[in-house]
């Protein structure tokens, strides 16, 4: 299975400060086939990202996604209040699908 | 918009089976892949499977000798059975859409739409 690595576990930012979320894949993905989803505490996941690099519906341009092959990233910039929340990465082109074990954005 | 909503029971005994069921209201449950994905508490995501309305199913080799998804049309839900649970299967439970209907439909598509999740505790 491939197994996704994200980094850093935590990143302690500010409000308005931008945030680089990373995740890596122990093989290259099939046609840039990776989504990132937002998580707060008690809720389900949302998503953010697919198709590396396609902001889901009602999300905002502070969002971005990129990477190819098994680096991919995801930006946002300007951060919101909102914004801090666990960011996972999933990859769905190649069965079975696989998660990253998350990176927690807090506020500093 | 479609929501789902899980259901079942919280709290299960050791070696028995969870059953789980995911209702699907605003949309079809035609036309789409279902799935099923838990979290352990303080752990990453982990998908389960998936399941079509044909009744198809892929699930994920770690746990494929315990599970079994089925789906009902007339009901609009799709259900998860779990065997021989252990206090390593107490989680949180999720089901969500996979993206894409018709000739969009592909068991290989990101998650749109999620449930907002049960908790599954296996203990005695």
């Amino acid at each position: 299975e491939i197994v996704l690595t994200q980094s850093p576990g935590t990143l302690s930012l500010s409000p308005g400060e931008s945030a680089t979320l990373s995740c890596r894949a122990s093989q290259s993905l099939t046609s840039y086939s990776l989504a990132w989803y937002q998580q707060k505490p008690g809720q389900a996941p949302r998503l953010v990202i697919y198709g590396a690099s396609t902001r889901a519906t009602g999300i905002p341009v502070r969002f971005s996604g990129s990477g190819s092959g098994t680096d991919f990233s995801l930006s946002i910039s300007r951060l919101e209040p909102d914004d801090f929340a666990v960011y996972s990465c999933h990859q769905y082109g190649t069965s079975p699908h696989t998660f990253g074990q998350g990176t927690i954005l807090e506020i500093k | 918009q479609v929501q789902l909503q899980e259901s079942g029971p919280g709290l299960v005994k050791p070696s028995e089976t969870l059953s789980l069921t995911c209702f699907v209201s605003g949309g079809s449950i035609s036309s789409y892949y279902w799935s099923w994905i838990r979290q352990a508490p303080g752990k990453g995501l982990e998908w389960i499977g998936q399941i079509v309305y044909s009744g198809k199913t892929n699930y994920n080799p770690s746990l494929k000798s315990r599970v079994t998804m089925s789906v009902d049309m007339y009901k609009n839900q799709f259900s998860l059975k779990l065997s021989s649970v252990t206090a390593a299967d107490t989680a949180v439970y999720y089901c969500a859409r996979v993206f894409g209907s018709g000739v969009y439909s592909s068991p290989y598509n990101w998650l749109d739409s999620w449930g907002q999740g049960t908790l599954v505790t296996v203990s005695s």
